[in-house]
């Protein structure tokens, strides 16, 4: 099972302001299958990155995605308030499917 | 427009068993994998069972293999888990989701709002 450790836990920030998030698998993820998907409490976790970089439908330019092998990162180029939530990553490349512990973003 | 609405959650005693449901609309139902990932309170996401668009193929969690099946009835574009030998580790919000393609082995682009689980005497 390749385990996902995602970092900072919480990261405290302002709107306007850059995220950076990060996400490292335990063993290389096949073919750059990973996604992020963005959780806010009483709703449905949306998809925003699918295979390492590529945004999906409606998901505003402001998010990006990179990375390879073990080592991945989300960045939220300026924080909008709609931003503040919980971020998980998930690796779907072997056959056992993982997703990370999530990175909550919240209001400084 | 894409809609996955699940139902069949409740208050279930250790050791019992409860069938969630998942209804779909909007897409091809048996053109897509379809998968359950949980949520326990205060918890991240747990990807907990997928299977195929023709349903052959499923696929499950260690932590419910042998206790829970899913299954899919593509005449009436519904999704099930079957959940037996529920533990008290078991209580979560339970999504459905679908699969962005007939295989189960991709991300996820629509889910559902989710149906809650708690498993307590």
């Amino acid at each position: 099972e390749i385990v996902l450790t995602q970092s900072p836990g919480t990261l405290s920030l302002s709107p306007g302001e850059r995220a950076t998030l990060s996400c490292r698998a335990s063993q290389s993820v096949s073919s750059s299958y990973l996604a992020w998907y963005q959780h806010k409490p009483g709703q449905a976790p949306r998809l925003l990155i699918y295979d390492v970089s590529n945004r999906a439908t409606g998901i505003p330019d402001r998010f990006s995605g990179s990375g390879s092998g073990t080592d991945f990162t989300l960045t939220i180029s300026r924080l909008e308030p709609e931003d503040f939530a919980v971020y998980y990553c998930q690796q779907y490349g072997s056959p056992l499917l993982t997703f990370g512990p999530g990175t909550k973003v919240d209001i400084k | 427009e894409v809609q996955l609405v699940e139902s069949g959650g409740g208050l279930v005693q250790p050791g019992g068993s409860l069938r969630l449901s998942c209804a779909a609309s909007g897409f091809t139902f048996n053109n897509y994998a379809m998968t359950w990932v949980r949520q326990a309170a205060g918890k991240g996401l747990e990807w907990v069972s997928s299977i195929s668009g023709s349903g052959g193929g499923t696929y499950y969690a260690d932590s419910v293999k042998g206790r829970f099946t899913i299954s899919r009835d593509n005449s009436k574009n519904t999704l099930y888990l079957q959940m037996n030998r529920l533990r008290a580790e078991d209580t979560a919000v339970y999504y459905c989701a679908k699969v962005v393609s007939y295989y189960y082995a991709r991300h996820f682009d629509y889910w559902g709002q989710g149906t809650l689980v708690t498993v307590s005497s």
